[in-house]
């Protein structure tokens, strides 16, 4: 069965600041990745996706990369602002057709 | 164009009423997805539909819970006797085809409190 763990669950961190947002699925058979991000109150919306041939994905000021293999995904995001200041969502798609498997998130604050 | 929207915003029923939950996919997606989300934690799949048939139901807790798409746009979450267990966000989300190169919109979301 799939899992998705997201660490850390938790960050805050000043403005301008480069931070790295870690994710980790336990089986490796997957067609995708996703990065999503929550605000409170509202639905998900896509940041990323990262197709399971693909190493990485860019952006804008975000960079999704990909290792299947050791099953780890990172979220990098450059000059962090406090418009960034969300829960950002890693989902897998083991199902081909896009059934996500979700991790808990890991809710940022970007503080001025 | 018009999102993925959802209604009601919020509803609040009592232990062992009916409830139902409507879903306005994009226009022109055939795939549709109903996940639930708890406090803290990501959404969990319920249901799959591709066009009106429900393609993969697995994740629907038991049988009190129930979904439709007869026309193969709206679709209509059904929840019987609820608990307060059933109490959290359900979010619908559609994508063109269901592919996997496809990207899924959600919804705001529907907050359910069973009291």
């Amino acid at each position: 069965k799939q899992e998705v763990t997201q660490i850390p669950a938790a960050l805050s961190v000043p403005e301008g600041e480069n931070l790295v947002l870690n994710c980790s699925f336990t089986d490796s058979a997957i067609y995708n990745l996703q990065w999503f991000r929550q605000d409170p109150g509202k639905g998900l919306t896509s940041l990323l996706l990262i197709q399971s041939s693909q190493r990485e994905q860019t952006s804008g000021r975000l960079n999704a990369s990909l290792d299947k293999s050791s099953g780890r995904s990172t979220l990098y995001i450059a000059a962090s602002q406090p418009g960034d200041s969300a829960t950002y969502l890693c989902a897998v798609n083991s199902g081909g057709y896009n059934k996500l498997i979700f991790g808990a998130g890991t809710r940022l604050a970007v503080h001025p | 164009g018009a999102g993925v929207s959802q209604t009601p915003s919020n509803k609040v029923t009592e232990k062992g009423k009916y409830v139902e939950l409507r879903c306005d996919p994009i226009s022109g997606h055939t795939a549709l997805y109903w996940y639930r989300q708890s406090l803290g934690q990501g959404p969990e799949f319920l249901i799959y539909f591709q066009g009106t048939g429900a393609a993969d139901d697995s994740g629907l807790p038991n049988d009190r819970f129930f979904a439709v798409r007869p026309e193969g746009s709206v679709s209509t979450l059904k929840i019987q006797r609820t608990e307060r267990g059933d109490s959290a966000v359900y979010l619908c989300a559609s994508s063109l085809r269901g592919g996997s190169t496809d990207t899924q919109y959600f919804g705001p979301g529907t907050r359910l409190t069973v009291l």
